[in-house]
């Protein structure tokens, strides 16, 4: 009963430095996708892949990269992290990709950058 | 840049009072979905809501769709401590041929006993 595992849960980076997010689901979800959550701003989608080999941006794309090499994973990249970056990051999968499928979140990634 | 606004922000009740929760936007959802939140944790899904004009039940929780498919609420009969948290409502983009949702801002609820 896994689901959504996120890692790590907490990390402090400083600017400039590059990490990666790991996600993993084990309900052979089809899509898959990272937030963002600032305070008073909810849940902005950052990118997401509808399948193995297939990705795109979300709403806040810019300093993030990502990769869907397995069904499995999809990790989130910080290229060179900034303090605008702070956040607590979740990842999320669905079954389908079709609008209106229940979205499954993980746990949340708490990101400091200083 | 579709936006929801959810309303109140904060909210703060005694245990066995009731409560609603909106969620508008200017703009038309294929369905709407209602999440809440505990801390540490990720969202957890309620409700999803598809016609315009739907209401449905969840024990104590009564979520409607608005006609035009551009608002929701949520009301919270007798509410007790356990429902303490952060309820998100999120709209999938009408015509939108992928799962992604847009997060309105939350409302952050605290019951006391």
């Amino acid at each position: 009963n896994a689901g959504v595992t996120q890692t790590p849960k907490f990390q402090v980076l400083k600017t400039g430095q590059s990490m990666t997010l790991q996600c993993a689901q084990d309900m052979n979800h089809e899509y898959m996708s990272w937030y963002r959550q600032d305070p008073g701003m909810g849940l902005r989608l950052i990118h997401y892949s509808v399948g193995a080999g297939i990705t795109d941006q979300g709403e806040v794309p810019n300093g993030y990269n990502v990769s869907r090499s397995t069904t499995e994973d999809f990790p989130l990249r910080l290229l060179s992290a900034a303090p605008s970056q702070t956040s607590v990051y979740f990842c999320a999968s669905s079954y389908s990709y079709s609008s209106g499928n229940t979205i499954y979140f993980g746990e949340g990634s708490w990101l400091t950058v200083v | 840049t579709q936006l929801l606004e959810q309303s109140p922000q904060f909210l703060s009740i005694q245990e066995g009072e009731n409560l609603t929760v909106y969620c508008n936007s200017s703009s038309v959802f294929s369905s709407l979905q209602w999440y809440r939140q505990e801390p540490g944790e990720g969202p957890v899904l309620l409700v999803t809501v598809v016609t315009g004009g739907e209401v449905k039940k969840l024990k104590r929780l009564t979520f409607q769709f608005g006609d035009a498919r551009k608002d929701s609420s949520l009301h919270i009969t007798a509410a007790q401590p356990g429902d303490t948290g952060l309820y998100l409502c999120a709209g999938a983009a009408y015509g939108g041929a992928t799962n992604k949702l847009i997060f309105g801002t939350g409302t952050l609820l605290a019951v006391q006993p």
